[in-house]
């Protein structure tokens, strides 16, 4: 057990339909991540959330948003779903907000979404 | 969180040989090095890291080699075992506050 927890560990819906997957960090970690990873993209950076507040951006479609709570739980919604929204979907944490040096991300076991 | 189905090479080796996985690295800048290991059900997991500064580090029975001049980075894996089957990543850190992933690579331990 990673400590980092991800629900559900299982999704499937419909195309057009609107999901939301949550992350629990790590114990003392203050920063969390969103990956996807899909059969042809592998691990691509979605969002980063530090304190509560979007820190950075990667290729994050504007159907995806996230958000990180005072509790530091965080939240992905995907919305008017596609068939190529399959994918995993992880999530990490870390310590601090910047990636560096020794800030190493610890992943939580992922949720997977399939759209039929 | 498995890896089953990713379109992947793979590396193919005996119980007990030593393994070597390749990664090749897109930014220049890129001043720090993770090699994560991914297990069928899990999450990736952090196996060992590598600053630009340094060109070789080593872990428990893992080396791993970094050339900036060809922007290649390698991890050996000395007397492999089953129980490193698994699809192995590696990520640079860009600068911006991400890491980018390597594609990744399926190794399949034979007994």
């Amino acid at each position: 057990d990673s400590g980092v927890t991800q629900t559900p560990k299982h999704l499937i819906t419909a195309t057009g339909q609107r999901v939301t997957l949550r992350c629990s960090p790590r114990s003392g970690d203050l920063s969390v991540y969103w990956y996807q990873q899909s059969l042809d993209q592998g691990l691509q950076f979605l969002i980063q959330y530090y304190n509560g507040e979007e820190r950075a951006k990667g290729n994050i479609l504007e159907r995806f948003s996230a958000q990180q709570f005072p509790d530091l739980h965080s939240e992905l919604n995907l919305s008017s779903l596609e068939l190529g929204d399959s994918a995993l979907y992880f999530c990490a944490s870390s310590v601090v907000g910047q990636l560096e040096g020794a800030n190493v991300l610890t992943f939580g076991a992922g949720s997977r979404l399939t759209v039929l | 969180g498995e890896s089953v189905g990713l379109h992947l090479p793979t590396l193919s080796v005996q119980e007990g040989d030593n393994s070597i996985i390749n990664c090749a690295y897109s930014n220049s800048a890129s001043d720090y090095f993770i090699w994560y290991k991914q297990e069928s059900g899990k999450g990736p997991q952090f196996i060992i890291d590598i600053r630009s500064n340094m060109d070789k580090r080593q872990g428990q029975r893992v080396t791993v080699l970094l050339n900036k001049t060809v922007k290649h980075l390698s991890l050996q894996i000395a007397a492999t075992q089953p129980g490193d089957s698994a699809v192995y990543f590696c990520a640079e850190n860009t600068g911006f506050q991400k890491l980018v992933f390597g594609t990744g690579t399926r190794l399949l331990v034979s007994p």
